[in-house]
């Protein structure tokens, strides 16, 4: 069964430094997400991502974050400097289409920890 | 804007009893989807039933069903039989494009 991948699992890095995330969603998906759980909380969308270009975002997602299909598979999440409160784990996710009847197909997430 | 609200926090069952968690939304939309989503220890979020607003029927899998109430806008999910593996965070969530989750209840199963 086709699943959505990320990678790394586990991310460390040091407070100031660039992160990127990556994923690579379902092969014949056209929508991609990014969610952010900061631990102990709720899961908070960050971005969507249709056409090479952002559909919408959240507040969250301010000037630190961009994202990217840099080719036919992965989609990426950048952090340019990292801070403290960017510890979390963060949830990609794709779906066919954007009707509501289309499932979102979550990936199994990378924790990322900001020293 | 859509907000999902679970006022559990924590709960607890003993094992092969039934639990229904509880889950309520605001939203000004007539056709949405609403799912049940767990998360273990993994921290894998993992689809556990969805249902679909413009049916009446309550949506059921396996040991798993909601109550949903749409004129109440609530969507409560039962755990019939509850199981050791069952332990974990579940989170109500409401599809509009993007998906907005609730806080999340922690299920426990006493043995």
């Amino acid at each position: 069964e086709p699943e959505v991948t990320q990678t790394p699992s586990h991310q460390v890095t040091q407070m100031g430094q660039e992160v990127i995330l990556r994923c690579v969603p379902i092969s014949n998906h056209l929508y991609f997400y990014w969610y952010r759980q900061i631990l102990g909380q709720k899961v908070e969308f960050l971005v969507s991502f249709y056409n090479n270009e952002i559909s919408e975002k959240s507040e969250i997602f301010d000037d630190q974050f961009s994202v990217e299909r840099p080719d036919g598979s992965n989609f990426t999440l950048k952090i340019r400097s990292t801070k403290l409160e960017d510890s979390a784990m963060y949830f990609c996710a794709s779906t066919r289409g954007l009707s509501t009847y289309n499932e979102q197909f979550f990936g199994p997430g990378t924790r990322l920890t900001v020293l | 804007a859509q907000t999902v609200t679970q006022s559990q926090p924590e709960m607890s069952v003993q094992e092969a009893e039934t639990v229904t968690l509880s889950c309520t939304y605001d939203t000004s939309e007539s056709d949405y989807y609403l799912f049940w989503y767990k998360q273990p220890p993994s921290r894998q979020m993992i689809l556990v039933i969805r249902q679909e607003a413009y049916k009446q029927q309550n949506a059921t899998e396996n040991r798993f069903s909601v109550n949903f109430q749409k004129a109440a806008k609530s969507f409560s999910l039962k755990i019939s039989d509850s199981q050791l593996g069952d332990a974990a965070m579940y989170f109500c969530a409401y599809r509009d494009d993007k998906i907005i989750f609730g806080k999340g209840t922690r299920l426990h199963i006493l043995p």
